[in-house]
């Protein structure tokens, strides 16, 4: 099955600066790439996606990049934000009913 | 659009008894949904994927008699805890696909934090 691993665990900037957080996954057939932001006791929000026929792609201050060749896709949030902080995931899914494997997760903290 | 609800969004219960948690996809027909289970601090673990009008898909290391899940319209799935006890403790959370929509996108409930006495 797929094996979705995301670093870092933990990573803290200051307002204004880039956070980049990468995952790497196993099944090359993988083909949807989703990345979701949950603040504590909440569900998971959606931030971006990419599907594998697509090399890179934008949403104002967030984008994600996939290396299709790598197997690893990244995301990238430019300005931060002190409500950017929350925690991260990572998830990859190749099969036709779009079953998800997420990544460990990323704790992003924004220091005013 | 693409909401998805679920209910209860916390539940006590005594170890021994059974819980039963409700997802609906609100605006929209979702064909699979899918469980899934949350520790602290820890990621989202696939638990089973439910499929509209057939059993559900368990992962492995899921007891399947102990998690009960039924899916019996386009819009409603529930998973059930049977005689729950401590460890079963943890924030479950339901997502669904618009099948309409024909994508992969999960939408997700804002889960339920269950607590076994």
């Amino acid at each position: 099955g797929e094996n979705v691993e995301q670093h870092p665990s933990t990573l803290s900037v200051q307002e204004g600066d880039s956070a980049v957080i990468k995952c790497t996954y196993s099944d090359s057939a993988s083909n949807y790439f989703p990345w979701y932001k949950q603040e504590l006791g909440k569900r998971p929000q959606l931030i971006i996606d990419i599907r594998s026929n697509v090399g890179e792609k934008k949403d104002q201050r967030i984008a994600v990049t996939l290396n299709k060749t790598a197997k690893h896709f990244s995301l990238h949030i430019t300005e931060t934000q002190p409500e950017d902080s929350a925690v991260y995931f990572c998830a990859a899914t190749g099969t036709s009913y779009g079953k998800l494997t997420f990544g460990q997760g990323t704790i992003l903290t924004v220091h005013p | 659009g693409a909401v998805v609800s679920q209910h209860p969004s916390w539940v006590i219960c005594k170890s021994g008894t059974s819980v039963k948690i409700e997802c609906r996809s609100l605006d929209f027909q979702a064909t699979t949904m899918f469980w899934y289970r949350q520790f602290p601090k820890q990621s989202l673990m696939l638990m089973a994927t439910s499929n509209e009008g057939s059993k559900a898909t368990y992962e492995q290391g899921v007891e399947k008699d102990k998690f009960l899940i039924n899916h019996a319209s386009l819009t409603l799935s529930t998973l059930t805890v049977t005689s729950a006890h401590p460890e079963d403790s943890s924030f479950y959370i339901c997502s669904a696909r618009d099948h309409h929509r024909g994508t992969d996108t999960q939408y997700f409930g804002p889960g339920t934090r269950l607590t076994v006495l």
